[in-house]
C-alpha cells in the first residue's frame, strides 16, 4: 500500500524556537514536495525534492530528503507568527502513476 | 499571470440536486486533477486527466463525474449531491509536456460546497 505519513498532526510553538516535521512513506520513491496551506486557503508548492540527499532552504524553512530511510524533514529555525499555517508532504510513487499521495498534514501554531 | 481559478468559490445546495465545479487555467499545463479535502482526511484524488482524450479516476471518483473541455478546462459533477459530498474541493495543474519527470501540482483557490 501507498502510504505518507506525517508527524506530528499538530504542533503548537512559541517564536524564536526550532522544529521539525516528519514525513515517511512506504516505499521506493525520490520525488518528495512540500506544500503550505493556510487557513480557508489554497495550497502553495514550497519544495521539490528530486533526489536522494537533496536539501531546499527558503528563508526559515528547510526540507531534506533520505530515500534510502524513507523520509523527509521540514525544518523550522527561529520561528516566526507568519509560519503558521498546514503544511502537507507528498510523494509520486513509481507504481502511483505520478499521482500524488499526500499526508494527512501537520497544523502548526506559533505563537507570538 | 498564469493562473488556475474554480468558479463557484462556494456554493450551498440540497441533497439530490446536480452540481457543477468548473475549473480554468492559462498556465498551459496538459495535466489537470480534482481533490476534496476534509478536515484532517489531507487531499483525496478524485479524477485525473492527462489531456483532452485521457481521463482516470482517482481514489474516491464514485458519485462524481468529470467532463475535459479543453486542455484548459476541466470540470466536476455531482450528478445527486449528497451530504457527505460536503467539502473543499481543489482544481490543481501539472506539466508533463516537455517529459519533465516530476508532477509539482498548482492548486486553484478551491470551492467550498455545502451539501443540506
Amino acid at each position: 500500500e501507498l502510504k505518507v505519513e506525517q508527524n506530528p498532526l499538530f504542533l503548537s510553538m512559541q517564536e524564536g524556537k526550532n522544529y521539525t516535521i516528519y514525513c515517511n512513506y512506504s516505499t521506493t520513491s525520490d520525488r518528495l514536495y512540500w506544500y503550505r496551506q493556510d487557513p480557508g486557503k489554497s495550497l502553495e508548492s514550497l519544495f521539490v525534492l528530486l533526489s536522494n540527499g537533496a536539501v531546499k532552504q527558503e528563508g526559515r524553512l528547510m526540507a531534506s530528503l533520505d530515500t534510502k530511510a524513507r523520509l523527509s524533514t521540514l525544518h523550522i529555525t527561529a520561528a516566526v507568527h507568519d509560519l503558521s499555517a498546514t503544511y502537507f508532504c507528498a510523494v509520486d510513487f513509481m507504481d502511483s502513476n505520478y499521482q500524488l499521495i499526500w499526508g494527512a498534514g501537520t497544523k502548526l501554531i506559533i505563537k507570538p | 499571470d498564469a493562473d488556475v481559478t474554480q468558479t463557484p468559490r462556494n456554493r450551498i445546495t440540497k441533497t439530490g440536486k446536480r452540481i457543477m465545479l468548473e475549473c480554468s487555467q492559462t498556465k498551459g499545463h496538459d495535466r489537470m486533477y480534482w481533490y476534496r479535502q476534509d478536515p484532517g482526511l489531507g487531499l483525496r484524488l478524485i479524477y485525473y486527466s492527462f489531456d483532452v482524450k485521457d481521463i482516470n479516476k482517482g481514489e474516491i471518483s464514485d458519485g462524481y463525474s468529470v467532463s475535459r473541455q479543453a486542455q484548459a478546462k476541466f470540470s466536476l459533477s455531482l450528478e445527486s449531491a449528497i451530504p457527505n459530498q460536503t467539502a473543499l474541493y481543489f482544481c490543481a495543474t501539472s506539466d508533463q509536456r516537455t517529459g519533465r519527470s516530476y508532477n509539482e501540482q498548482f492548486f486553484g483557490p478551491g470551492t467550498r460546497l455545502t451539501v443540506l
